[in-house]
């Protein structure tokens, strides 16, 4: 079993849908949360970052932790075409330690 | 702030040469940086930690003569693909981490390594 599992996708929506990327992980460890965007061929940007449980919201993006779960959220509202990319969660115990990435989930946003 | 500039953006070579791929903090200080190995589709997967001054620490099952880092200032590291072979082509990615906090990780653009 992997330590972070993400649904590859491809997942297709609507322009204006709102979208769900969802990670579940097994180390109990994990402290720090966040989501990166990559687009074809660049490096992962990130996008939204979390520290233990809770909501995070910023802008059109929301990122949500549940511990007790091992669960975590990536919601986009209102998508765009532009929110076409992989979505990749990573999630690290801190300290400077390495980060362990999800498969990464593909997101297309039609018109 | 905290940006990574990564060197060449792609790069084709021969069989048999080696290619060395740049990583440089522009404007903070990486103590800490990391190498990915990207798969068309995947996600990125680990090769090495490289810390200022000291030797590199190898992820399981990735060669380290094959794939050499080096991290002599704090503001560069560099991965050099020795001996490359076609099984070598991918796409190569360096991070840098910043600041104290946990989800502090910066990511060059990556390298588009195909040997022919």
């Amino acid at each position: 079993q992997k330590e972070v599992e993400q649904d590859p996708g491809p997942l297709s929506v609507p322009e204006g849908a709102i979208v769900s990327l969802n990670c579940t992980y097994s180390n109990s460890a994990f402290q720090y949360f966040m989501w990166y965007r990559q687009y074809s061929r660049k490096g992962p940007e990130l996008l939204m970052y979390t520290y233990s449980s809770g909501n995070k919201e910023d802008g059109r993006f929301t990122a949500q932790v549940d511990k007790s779960s091992k669960y975590i959220s990536l919601f986009i509202r209102d998508s765009q075409p532009s929110d076409s990319a992989t979505y990749l969660c990573a999630m690290s115990p801190g300290g400077g330690n390495k980060l362990t990435f999800g498969t990464g989930t593909q997101l297309k946003v039609e018109l | 702030g905290a940006v990574v500039s990564q060197h060449p953006s792609w790069v084709i070579c021969k069989s048999g040469t080696s290619v060395k791929i740049e990583c440089r903090s522009l404007d903070f200080q990486a103590t800490t940086m990391f190498w990915y190995r990207q798969f068309p589709k995947q996600s990125l997967m680990l090769m090495a930690t490289s810390n200022e001054g000291s030797k590199a620490t190898y992820e399981q099952g990735v060669e380290k003569d094959k794939f050499l880092i080096n991290h002599a200032s704090l503001t560069l590291s560099t991965l050099t693909v020795t001996s490359a072979h076609p099984e070598d082509s991918s796409f190569y990615i360096c991070s840098a981490k910043f600041g104290v906090d946990g989800y502090g990780y910066t990511f060059g653009s990556g390298t588009r390594l195909t040997v022919v």
